[in-house]
């Protein structure tokens, strides 16, 4: 089945850094691509997505690319914030049960003043 | 900005009871979506909806799992004889329509069963 792997599980940076995430997809057919981030108790929120039809995608200190043919896309969040520790999870859709969400196992990022 | 929404926000309930989980997607939405995640772990699919059937289900989504939307607003999540391990957040989404349109997920119900 369809599935999506993701790394790191934990992440620590110092404020200022930046953080990549990276995951892999396998269904072929996948073609969005959204990120989320959730934290403790909290529903997950799209802060990015990516199309298939696109390579890479900012929104001011975070970006997303995406490379079809290796089967990879990544998390690019520059001058990390306090506020940026949360779980991120990404996600790929799936080309059946109208496009359900196959998520990755999440990576814990946390931003050291 | 329109939410989806999600009551309870918590349930508490015995082994073998009945739990009904609710849900109001956002209103010009056609595609519906229930997700749960144990505990530290990741989101997982449980069933998609649309057209007043569904349209897809994984494997935890057994005979003890319905789904239904009895009327224009609501969609719930039935589950008939609670397990130890239905214990997690059941999240609730819904998308307006195209392959690649964004599903916005709502606060989550925290379901406990004793």
């Amino acid at each position: 089945g369809e599935n999506v792997e993701q790394h790191p599980s934990t992440l620590s940076v110092q404020e200022g850094d930046s953080a990549v995430i990276k995951c892999t997809y396998s269904d072929s057919a996948s073609n969005y691509f959204p990120w989320y981030k959730q934290e403790l108790g909290k529903r997950p929120q799209l802060i990015i997505d990516i199309r298939s039809n696109v390579g890479e995608k900012k929104d001011q200190r975070i970006a997303v690319t995406l490379n079809k043919t290796a089967k990879h896309f990544s998390l690019h969040i520059t001058e990390t914030q306090p506020e940026d520790s949360a779980v991120y999870f990404c996600a790929a859709t799936a080309n059946t049960g109208f496009q359900k969400l196959v998520f990755g196992t999440g990576t814990r990022l946390l931003v050291s003043p | 900005e329109p939410e989806v929404t999600q009551t309870p926000s918590h349930q508490v309930t015995q082994m073998g009871q009945e739990v009904i989980l609710r849900c109001v997607p956002i209103s010009n939405h056609l595609y519906f979506y229930w997700y749960r995640q144990i505990l530290g772990q990741k989101v997982e699919f449980l069933v998609s909806f649309y057209n007043n059937e569904i349209s897809e289900k994984s494997e935890i989504f057994d005979d003890q799992f319905s789904v239904e939307r009895p009327d224009g607003s609501n969609f719930t999540l039935k589950i008939r004889s609670t397990k130890l391990e239905d214990s997690a957040m059941y999240f609730c989404a819904s998308k307006v329509a195209g392959p690649t349109d964004t599903q916005y997920f709502g606060p989550g119900t925290r379901l406990t069963v004793l």
